[in-house]
């Protein structure tokens, strides 16, 4: 069956760049997406076919998909994005998730 | 502007058939989109179970295929799932959301707020 794997954790500073990554066998081949989870709320989707932002999500919030990897890029990074992020992919009509990545700022 | 609720027991006991129901509002089932079912143990990640179109047709997750189906009653514009020989591990956090799907697409853009269900004597 078809994995994702993501890093358990990142951080970072306040106004730098996070970089979360998901890797698959051939993940560029096919479209991912990304979900934002605070604690105690469900999921936001922030990213979809790789690099599209749903309305409403900040620009500092973008994606990207090559090869192996997908990721997920946030400029600027503020104390508001500090949350769990899941990507997901489409595969052979199953839906797979990462494991996810819980994304510190400090 | 779609909004869904889950609901159904918040407790369930091992072995019995866990049932919960999506209603949505503000958008017609039977215009579009694929509507789902995604869980969350308790400090887990998130596990997709399924999904259904307002024809019918429908997909699942393998690992749980033979114990889940997920139904659609377009006149009461809601979406049910039934999970059967429930066990303490499928104590989780229940969500649904819609889905949008194509060959090479799947994507979730709106989820409920998400339900508890404990299993449990």
């Amino acid at each position: 069956s078809y994995e994702l794997t993501q890093p358990p954790s990142v951080s970072v500073s306040p106004g730098q760049t996070a970089s979360i990554t998901c890797s698959g066998d051939k993940l560029g081949d096919k479209y991912a997406c990304w979900y934002q989870q605070k604690p105690g709320q469900s999921p936001v989707l922030v990213i979809y076919q790789d690099i599209k932002r749903p309305s409403g999500i900040p620009e500092r919030f973008s994606g990207s998909n090559s090869g192996n990897t997908a990721t997920l890029t946030i400029s600027g990074t503020q104390a508001m994005d500090e949350a769990d992020y899941y990507c997901q992919a489409w595969d052979s009509s199953i839906v797979v998730f990462g494991g996810g990545t819980k994304l510190t700022v400090l | 502007q779609v909004q869904l609720q889950e609901s159904g027991p918040g407790l369930v006991k091992p072995s019995e058939t866990l049932s919960l129901t999506c209603t949505v509002s503000g958008y017609s089932i039977s215009s579009g989109y694929y509507w789902g079912w995604i869980r969350q143990p308790p400090g887990k990640g998130l596990e997709w179970i399924g999904s259904i179109f307002h024809t019918g047709s429908t997909y699942y997750n393998p690992s749980l295929k033979t114990v889940v189906a997920i139904s659609v009653d377009t006149s009461k514009n809601q979406f049910s799932l039934k999970l059967s020989s429930v066990t303490a591990a499928d104590t989780a956090v229940y969500y649904c959301a819609n889905a949008v799907v194509d060959n090479s697409y799947y994507y979730m853009d709106v989820w409920g707020k998400g339900t508890a269900v404990t299993v449990s004597s």
